[in-house]
Formats: C-alpha cells, sequence, structure tokens
C-alpha cells in the first residue's frame, strides 16, 4: 500500500535561516506532490504542488524538490520568519484513485 | 469568498454517545473529503464524494462512522457510540473535481471531537 513517512517531528531554525524539510514516499504510481503548511488551530493549506514528471519547482521563498528514483521530496524555504512556524504536511497524489495520503507533519519552529 | 466552513468547531460528548459533524463546502464545488487528524498525527482519509458518484469509504475506520453529501453539498460525518480513540480533530476538503494538478483542495478549519 502506499505510505508517505520519513519526516522529521520537528524541526528548529534560526529566523533568517534557509529551512529544509523532506519526505519519502513509498508508491512509485504517483501523479503529484502537494507541500500543505498548517497553522495552530486551522486546517492545512496549500503551499505549492509539483507535477511528477518534473523535479524542481519554485514558489515565492519556497522551492519543492522531487527525487522519483529515491522517492524523495523536500520542501526549501528561504530567509525563514516568524510567521512561518507550522506544522508542514507532503501529500502525494494518486489521481487514478482520487486519493491523497498525507505524512504525519514536521512541525517548524524559528528561534528569533 | 467563502471557504469550507465546519461546525462544531469543538464538540465534547460523553463515551457511547452519537455525534454529527457538519461541513459546507465551497459552493460549485463537486469532490469532497473528510480526514481525522489525532494529536500530533498526519491527515488520516476518511471518506470521498465526488459528484453523484458511489463515495469511496474505503478509509472509514469502523461501521460506527458513516457519512451523507445531501443534495450535492453539505456533508455530514456520524459517529455512533463514540469512543475515546475517536478523540480528533476532524477536517473536511472540497475540490473542483478529483485532485489534479490543475484543482486544489481547500481546508476547512476542522471540528476538534473530544471523547470523555
Amino acid at each position: 500500500g502506499e505510505s508517505v513517512g520519513l519526516h522529521l517531528p520537528t524541526l528548529s531554525v534560526q529566523e533568517g535561516d534557509n529551512s529544509i524539510i523532506n519526505c519519502a514516499y513509498s508508491n512509485s504510481a504517483s501523479d503529484y506532490f502537494i507541500w500543505y503548511k498548517q497553522e495552530s488551530g486551522k486546517g492545512p493549506q496549500f503551499i505549492i504542488d509539483i507535477r511528477s514528471n518534473m523535479d524542481k519547482r519554485q514558489g515565492q521563498r519556497v522551492t519543492v524538490l522531487l527525487n522519483k528514483t529515491v522517492k524523495h521530496l523536500s520542501l526549501q524555504i528561504a530567509a525563514t520568519q516568524p510567521g512561518d512556524s507550522a506544522v508542514y504536511f507532503c501529500a502525494v497524489v494518486y489521481s487514478s484513485a482520487s486519493k491523497i495520503i498525507f505524512g504525519s507533519g514536521t512541525r517548524l519552529s524559528i528561534r528569533p | 469568498g467563502a471557504g469550507v466552513s465546519q461546525s462544531p468547531s469543538n464538540k465534547v460528548t460523553e463515551k457511547g454517545k452519537d455525534v454529527e459533524l457538519r461541513c459546507d463546502p465551497i459552493s460549485g464545488h463537486t469532490a469532497l473529503y473528510w480526514y481525522r487528524q489525532s494529536l500530533g498525527q498526519g491527515l488520516e482519509f476518511l471518506i470521498y464524494f465526488q459528484g453523484n458518484s458511489a463515495p469511496d469509504k474505503s478509509g472509514l475506520p469502523s461501521d460506527r462512522f458513516s457519512a451523507e453529501r445531501t443534495g450535492g453539498s453539505v456533508s455530514t460525518l456520524t459517529i455512533q457510540r463514540t469512543q475515546q480513540e475517536d478523540s480528533a480533530v476532524y477536517l473536511c476538503a472540497s475540490s473542483l473535481d478529483p485532485p489534479t494538478v490543475y484543482n486544489e483542495q481547500f481546508f476547512g478549519p476542522g471540528t476538534r471531537l473530544t471523547v470523555l
């Protein structure tokens, strides 16, 4: 079956430094991948996605890297700010099954 | 515009009672999902509705859990004879179609269920 994991449960980063959050997945039959940000008391919010035929995609201060060979996904946040404090989830989409499998999440905390 | 809304925001119940959780998706969204998020955990898929098709119930953890979607809009998740392990945040999400790279899932704020 599908699984998504290998998150570090917590990541502490100095304000202004770059953050890298990693995710691994097991099933190669995935269509695309999403990163979500979940702030305390709120539902997950879409950050960025990447198709399975791409290996890099950039947004505003965020970059997602996909390595299909080792089934690994990462989210890089540049110049981390206090507002970036949240739990970050990766999600793997299997469109043929209309399923999204979420990882367990990484809590990002920012040191002043 | 209005996002996905859920009610109640918090629900405390006694073990053995039934509860109903409500989700109002974004107008026009044909796909609706329910997830469960236990403390410090990721999102666990429960059930998926797509238009008039039969729902995908493959994630429901037991027959105590059921869900309906009336008129292709509002959905209700019902948990019968609640147990303490049912305590979690229940999240609803909607999208225009089954998830593709073009159709983002929008999440509601969730209902925090506590079973005493």
